[in-house]
């Protein structure tokens, strides 16, 4: 079955220290990935997307992830961390069997202390 | 529109009671998404409309459950007969249609917060 797993519920970090979320995924062939990050009473705010190509991936806000397909990780990370990073990150893959449904992970907090 | 809007943002309804939740897609998405987000759990997929049809309707978690889009924009998702195991907040993303992956990416609104009491 297709399955995304994000390992840490909660993931802790100074500001100005570098961060990592992390993420594997379970699904044949080559996974479409992405990340989103939603903050309080707001929706998901798409971050960053892996198709094809490089496997360091760049996105919004100084992030970046980077896939690696021996593994079968996408970790999130950043080299600074702000306080304003602090939010509910969702790693999600695309179904292989739709051309449009994601099937996300169960998201991790990152609280970035001052 | 700028972005996805759904309406309301929190609804607080009684248990056994019926409730409307709308999503106003961004302007030109054909692909509408709904999806399901309960306390301390990821998202759900619930049901996705490309146009007014919507082929895929496999993560609706009960006949209670319906939805429908008019002219190719908003979408209401209707819950009938509420129970408090439906109480979490209900998201709504849309997207181009696209077979191009790296062009189809799904654009998220703010969500409705729904307590069944």
């Amino acid at each position: 079955a297709q399955s995304v797993a994000q390992p840490e519920d909660q993931v802790n970090v100074a500001e100005g220290n570098p961060l990592t979320v992390k993420c594997t995924y379970s699904v044949s062939g080559n996974p479409y990935l992405f990340w989103y990050v939603q903050y309080p009473n707001r929706g998901l705010q798409f971050l960053l997307k892996y198709i094809t190509g490089d496997n360091l991936v760049k996105g919004s806000y100084g992030f970046e992830a980077e896939f690696n397909k021996s593994q079968t990780s996408f970790h999130l990370k950043k080299p600074s961390a702000l306080v304003s990073d602090s939010a509910l990150y969702f790693c999600a893959v695309r179904d292989k069997d739709s051309s449009y449904k994601l099937i996300f992970g169960s998201g991790t907090r990152l609280l970035v202390r001052p | 529109g700028a972005g996805v809007s759904q309406s309301p943002s929190n609804k607080v309804t009684e248990k056994g009671k019926d409730v409307e939740l709308r999503c106003d897609p961004i302007s030109g998405h054909t692909a509408l998404y709904w999806y399901r987000q309960s306390l301390g759990q990821g998202l759900e997929f619930l049901i996705y409309f490309q146009g007014n049809s919507a082929p895929d309707k496999s993560g609706l978690p009960s006949d209670r459950f319906s939805a429908e889009r008019t002219g190719g924009s908003v979408s209401t998702l209707t819950i009938q007969r509420t129970q408090q195991e439906d109480s979490a907040v209900y998201l709504c993303a849309s997207s181009l249609m696209t077979l191009q992956p790296g062009k189809n990416i799904q654009y998220f609104g703010a969500g409705t917060r729904l307590s069944v009491l």
